[in-house]
C-alpha cells in the first residue's frame, strides 16, 4: 500500500530564514500532490497543488517541488515569519474519486 | 473562497450515547464529502467517502454500522457515531471538494472534538 513519510521531528527555525519540509512516498506516483497547513484544533487549509508532470509550483512565499524519480516533494517557505508556525501536511491524490492519503505532518516553529 | 462548516465543534457525552456531526458546504455544491478522524500528533485517517444520494463508501476497518453517514443534499453530510465508547474519542474532520475536474483541493471543516466519558 502507499506510504507517506514527512519529517517526524519538529522543525525550528529563525524568522527570516527559509523553511524546507520533506514529503517522501513509496510505490507509484500520485496524479497530484497537495500541501495543507493545520493549526492546533483546526481543520487543514489548502496551500498548493502540484501535478505529476510539474517540477515546481510557486505561490507568494511558498514553493513546492515534485520529483517523481526520487518520489519526493519539498515544500519551502521563504522569509519565514512567526505566523507561519503550524503543522504542514502533504497529501497524495491517487486520482481515485478525490481520496487523499495524508502524511503525519511536520510541525514548524518560527522564532522571532 | 469555498467554506465548509462543521457542527458541533466539541461534544462531551456519556458512554452509550449516539452523536451526530454535521458538515455543510456553504457556498458551493459538493456531491462528494469525506470524513476523517485524527488522533493527537497523528495523520488524518480517511474513514469514508460520502456520496450525495447514494451509500457511503467506507475504508477498510471502519464499521459502517458504527459510523452512519447520510448525504441527503448537495450541501450537507452527517456522521453519526452510534453508541459511542471512550475509544471513539477523537477529532473528527469533514471535507468537501467542489465538483469538476479531479484535481480540486479539498476544503475542510474545523473539526469536532468528541470526548466520551
Amino acid at each position: 500500500s502507499q506510504k507517506i513519510e514527512q519529517n517526524s521531528e519538529a522543525l525550528n527555525i529563525q524568522e527570516g530564514k527559509t523553511a524546507t519540509l520533506t514529503c517522501n512516498y513509496t510505490n507509484y506516483s500520485p496524479a497530484y500532490l497537495q500541501w495543507y497547513r493545520q493549526d492546533p484544533g483546526r481543520g487543514p487549509v489548502f496551500l498548493l497543488l502540484i501535478r505529476e508532470n510539474e517540477k515546481e509550483k510557486r505561490k507568494e512565499r511558498l514553493k513546492v517541488t515534485f520529483d517523481t524519480t526520487l518520489k519526493q516533494s519539498l515544500f519551502h517557505i521563504t522569509a519565514s515569519q512567526p505566523a507561519d508556525s503550524a503543522t504542514y501536511l502533504c497529501a497524495l491524490d491517487m486520482n481515485q474519486g478525490g481520496k487523499l492519503i495524508f502524511g503525519q505532518g511536520t510541525e514548524l516553529s518560527v522564532k522571532p | 473562497g469555498a467554506v465548509v462548516s462543521q457542527h458541533p465543534s466539541r461534544v462531551i457525552c456519556k458512554s452509550g450515547t449516539s452523536v451526530k456531526i454535521e458538515c455543510r458546504s456553504l457556498d458551493f455544491q459538493a456531491t462528494t464529502m469525506f470524513w476523517y478522524r485524527q488522533f493527537p500528533k497523528q495523520s488524518l485517517m480517511l474513514m469514508a467517502t460520502s456520496n450525495e444520494g447514494s451509500k457511503a463508501t467506507y475504508e477498510q476497518g471502519v464499521e459502517k454500522d458504527k459510523f452512519l453517514i447520510n448525504h441527503a443534499s448537495l450541501t450537507l453530510s452527517t456522521l453519526t457515531v452510534t453508541s459511542a465508547h471512550p475509544e471513539d474519542s477523537s477529532f473528527y474532520i469533514c471535507s468537501a471538494r467542489g465538483d469538476g475536474s479531479s484535481n480540486q483541493p479539498q476544503h475542510f471543516g474545523d473539526g469536532t472534538r468528541l470526548s466520551i466519558l
